[in-house]
């Protein structure tokens, strides 16, 4: 699996959006993007994944670039809750997905 | 609700005395896997599982045991706890097709300090 780069830290203000970068310059072609987050101690909660197209949903947007070696995820309007370790990962998608292989990630503080 | 629990969600104990972790899902997933975390290393791989009475090795399984005899249990086996099993554990599930196919469900860990 393709290694990814985060920042180690960033700060966010209360109710504006958290754009939180990622590069995985060796992605492979059958390799999606995966974001997760870890809220203090908690067990990782999915965020959400995308393969080349641009996807939102209920939480959060992905923004993939056209040469799929960054991607960027936007928590829209952050909230204090958003404090948390968020972690992008590269892996193979369907049947062949199995074990995430997380870095450090990327600790967002969300501030009032 | 969807769901994957662990118990017990603390535990102490000592050197060498026999431990088990369980793991189960109420989403008839089919992929089960164990997960410890350690400051500065991150989540690593322990076991995992693809289907029932069908297991592997992650990336750091020396001194663990799982077994799958049952679709919704992943029991995490500690027969001879040392030390350095000290550690927070996590189990996780997903499915093998359509949506649960990519969204792995993570347990809420389980602390455990071996003494």
């Amino acid at each position: 699996d393709a290694k990814t780069t985060q920042p180690p830290s960033m700060d966010c203000a209360e109710g504006r959006a958290a754009n939180l970068p990622c590069n995985h310059s060796t992605i492979s072609g059958n390799e999606y993007v995966y974001w997760y987050r870890q809220i203090h101690s908690q067990g990782p909660q999915y965020i959400i994944h995308g393969l080349k197209n641009n996807e939102t949903n209920e939480m959060a947007s992905l923004i993939i670039t056209e040469d799929r070696k960054s991607s960027t995820l936007i928590l829209p309007h952050a909230t204090l809750r958003d404090t948390a370790v968020y972690y992008c990962i590269v892996a193979t998608g369907g049947t062949s997905y199995g074990k995430l292989t997380f870095g450090q990630g990327t600790i967002l503080t969300v501030h009032p | 609700e969807a769901q994957v629990t662990q118990n017990p969600r603390y535990l102490i104990t000592v050197t060498g005395k026999k431990l088990t972790v369980t793991c189960s899902q109420n989403m008839n997933h089919e992929y089960m896997s164990w997960y410890r975390q350690d400051p500065g290393l991150g989540l690593r791989q322990i076991y995992y599982s693809m289907n029932v009475e069908v297991t592997d090795k992650g990336d750091v399984p020396e001194g663990y045991k799982v077994s799958r005899k049952e679709k919704r249990n992943f029991p995490l086996i500690l027969e001879s706890p040392s030390p350095n099993q000290t550690s927070l554990y996590f189990c996780a599930s997903r499915g093998q097709s359509g949506r649960s196919s990519y969204e792995q469900y993570f347990g809420p860990g389980t602390r455990l300090t071996v003494t």
